[in-house]
């Protein structure tokens, strides 16, 4: 079974700053997705990015990036020039690369992040 | 554009009580869609998935049931609620079988 980590239960930067977060997982398979999603305190869950596991460039979404170890099996989200509005819950998701229309994402317990002014 | 809502947004509910929470998707046809629950503090954890009418599958064994009588409706339900279905409950709904897309979700609380 697939299990997601994510070993900061809550980090904090200063605006403008620059922070990254953790997420190791484990599986056996070799095709899969990664995904970062920001909860803010409005609850919505909202992409942030996304990696497809094959390919080995690392995802890029304006400020955020991720470094991906496939070996390590890391994932981790930078965060550059942090704002205000980056203040939220942070989770790291797995899914598995299947042939057919649909798979279950598996989170971490999440970590919650705070930008000061 | 695709949008999907979710309500209602807060439900307080007695033990025994039943449950029914409805989450609609606009704009796209025959999606996937999905059910989440979040307890305080923790991640989410998928509850059913449904990829057509009728078609339902059930992650977890517990106190709920789902359905799925139109093809953007997605229907959670229970029909007597215990303490432990408290949390916020998420729906959502993806096209390709990756990006998931959440709406804004229903805080639970079972008195």
């Amino acid at each position: 079974a697939q299990t997601v980590t994510q070993s900061q239960p809550e980090m904090s930067v200063q605006e403008a700053e620059t922070v990254t977060l953790s997420c190791t997982y484990d599986t056996s398979e070799s095709n899969y997705y990664l995904f970062w999603y920001k909860q803010p305190p409005s609850r919505q869950m909202i992409l942030v990015i996304r990696q497809e596991a094959y390919k080995q460039q690392n995802a890029t979404e304006n400020r955020f990036s991720v470094n991906f170890q496939k070996a390590a099996k890391s994932f981790s989200l930078k965060i550059s020039d942090s704002q205000l509005g980056d203040t939220a819950m942070y989770f790291c998701a797995f899914m598995k690369l299947r042939s057919y229309n649909t798979d279950k994402l598996i989170f971490g317990t999440g970590t919650r992040l705070q930008v000061f002014p | 554009s695709q949008t999907i809502h979710q309500w209602p947004a807060t439900l307080v509910q007695p033990v025994g009580s039943p449950l029914s929470l409805e989450c609609t998707v606009e704009g796209t046809s025959n999606p996937n869609l999905y059910w989440y629950r979040q307890a305080a503090g923790r991640g989410l954890q998928l509850l059913f998935y449904s990829v057509g009418i009728g078609q339902i599958s059930s992650e977890v064994p517990q106190n709920l049931s789902a359905s799925r009588p139109q093809d953007r409706q997605f229907i959670l339900s229970s029909k007597k609620l215990l303490l432990s279905d408290s949390g916020f409950y998420l729906c959502a709904w993806s096209l390709t079988g990756d990006i998931q897309y959440f709406g804004a979700g229903t805080r639970l609380s079972v008195l």
